[in-house]
This record gives C-alpha cells, sequence and structure tokens, in this order.
C-alpha cells in the first residue's frame, strides 16, 4: 500500500532557530514530491520535486529530494514566528489513480519569539 | 488572480440531511480534485474530475456521495443523508492540467468546507 510517512510529528523551536522535516515514501510509480504549508485554511503550495540531488529554495526554506532512499527534507533556516503551521508532504503515484496526492499526516511547526 | 474558491466555509448539518460543497477552481484550470481531511489525520484523495467527468473516484465512500463538474458552474460534492463520521473538512485543488501530465503542475488548494453533523 503506497505511503507517506512525516517525521517529527511536531516540532517546538525558538526563533532563529533552523529546523529539518522529513519526509519518507514507499508508492508503486513516484512520479512527483511536494511540500504544502498549512496554516488555518489552504495548504499553500511550496515545493514540486521531480529529481534527486537537486535543491529547491525559496527564501529561507529549501528542500531536496533522494529518489534512491525515498526521502526528501524540507529546511527552514532563522525561523520565524510567522513560520508555525503544519508542513504536508505529498506524493504522486501515476501507476493508479491519475493525480490524486498521498499526503502525510504532517509536521506541526510551532516558533516561539 | 482569484484562487480555488470553497462554500460554504462552514455548513452544520443534522444527521440524515444532505450537504452540498462547492468549489469553482481558479481560473484556467480544468481539473479539480477532492479531498477529506479528518482531525489528526492527513489529507485523503477522494475524487478527480474534469469539466462533465468523473476521472478517478477511488477514494469516494461508495454511497451517499457523489461529485459532478458540470460544463458551467462550480464542482459539486453531495452527501446525502449524513452521519456523524461525515465531520470534516473537505479541500478542494485545482490544477491547469493532470497533475504529473506532460508537464508536471502543482495543484492549489481552497480553503475548505468544514462540516459539522449534529
Amino acid at each position: 500500500e503506497d505511503k507517506v510517512v512525516q517525521s517529527p510529528l511536531s516540532l517546538v523551536v525558538h526563533e532563529g532557530d533552523t529546523v529539518t522535516l522529513n519526509c519518507s515514501y514507499e508508492v508503486t510509480n513516484f512520479r512527483s514530491l511536494l511540500w504544502y504549508k498549512q496554516e488555518k485554511k489552504a495548504p499553500t503550495f511550496l515545493f514540486m520535486l521531480t529529481s534527486s540531488g537537486i535543491e529547491k529554495k525559496s527564501g529561507r526554506l529549501s528542500s531536496i529530494l533522494d529518489k534512491k532512499e525515498l526521502f526528501s527534507i524540507l529546511n527552514i533556516t532563522a525561523t520565524q514566528t510567522g513560520d508555525s503551521a503544519i508542513y504536508l508532504c505529498a506524493v504522486e503515484d501515476y501507476g493508479g489513480s491519475q493525480g490524486n496526492l498521498i499526503f502525510g499526516k504532517g509536521t506541526k511547526l510551532s516558533v516561539k519569539p | 488572480n482569484a484562487g480555488v474558491m470553497q462554500n460554504p466555509r462552514h455548513l452544520v448539518r443534522r444527521r440524515g440531511q444532505e450537504a452540498r460543497l462547492r468549489c469553482s477552481p481558479m481560473k484556467g484550470h480544468s481539473h479539480v480534485y477532492w479531498y477529506r481531511q479528518l482531525p489528526e489525520e492527513g489529507l485523503k484523495f477522494m475524487v478527480y474530475l474534469q469539466k462533465e467527468n468523473i476521472i478517478d473516484e477511488s477514494g469516494m465512500p461508495k454511497e451517499r456521495f457523489s461529485a459532478e463538474f458540470p460544463k458551467e458552474g462550480p464542482s459539486i460534492l453531495r452527501i446525502q443523508q449524513v452521519v456523524r463520521g461525515d465531520s470534516a473538512a473537505y479541500f478542494c485543488a485545482s490544477s491547469p492540467k493532470r497533475t504529473g501530465g506532460g508537464g508536471n503542475q502543482p495543484q492549489h488548494f481552497g480553503d475548505g468546507t468544514r462540516l459539522s453533523i449534529l
């Protein structure tokens, strides 16, 4: 059965800290891995990763994919209170359904001032 | 540039009633996906639609749930004879083409509809 596992489930840090969030997956036919940030409302898109070893960056956030070891990490440097959210990892498996995403349960990040 | 629009934001129903959830995709998007999020759980895929077609409904419960995306108007997720277990947040996402098909395009999500069953 396809699955996506995120760790840790929750994390509390102080402003300025650097955090690393983990996502491992098992899917039959991997197509892409996506990261989303969910505050109180819509999950907002952060990154889509399809190739191993190529880091994607956006400001203080960066992410990389390892297709051999079947995992991805999301790094946030110099955290701010506004980074507090649930970070969702999702994988697209094109072998079965034609475009649905398989989500992990998320990592709840709390950044204290 | 309006994002994915869902309404209502909150919906309260009594057991046995019907719930209708609406989703208007982003402009230029023709693919719609519905997900359900239970407390302490991740988002679970329900159904994937294009205009006037259901492409994949493998995540939909076999009874009481249906979805449509007509030629004109929003996509509708319909739940008949609701039960307490249907209480959840229902999210809609859209993309301009099939995610991963001929050029990956990420899905963009709406704010969700929080359904509460009394």
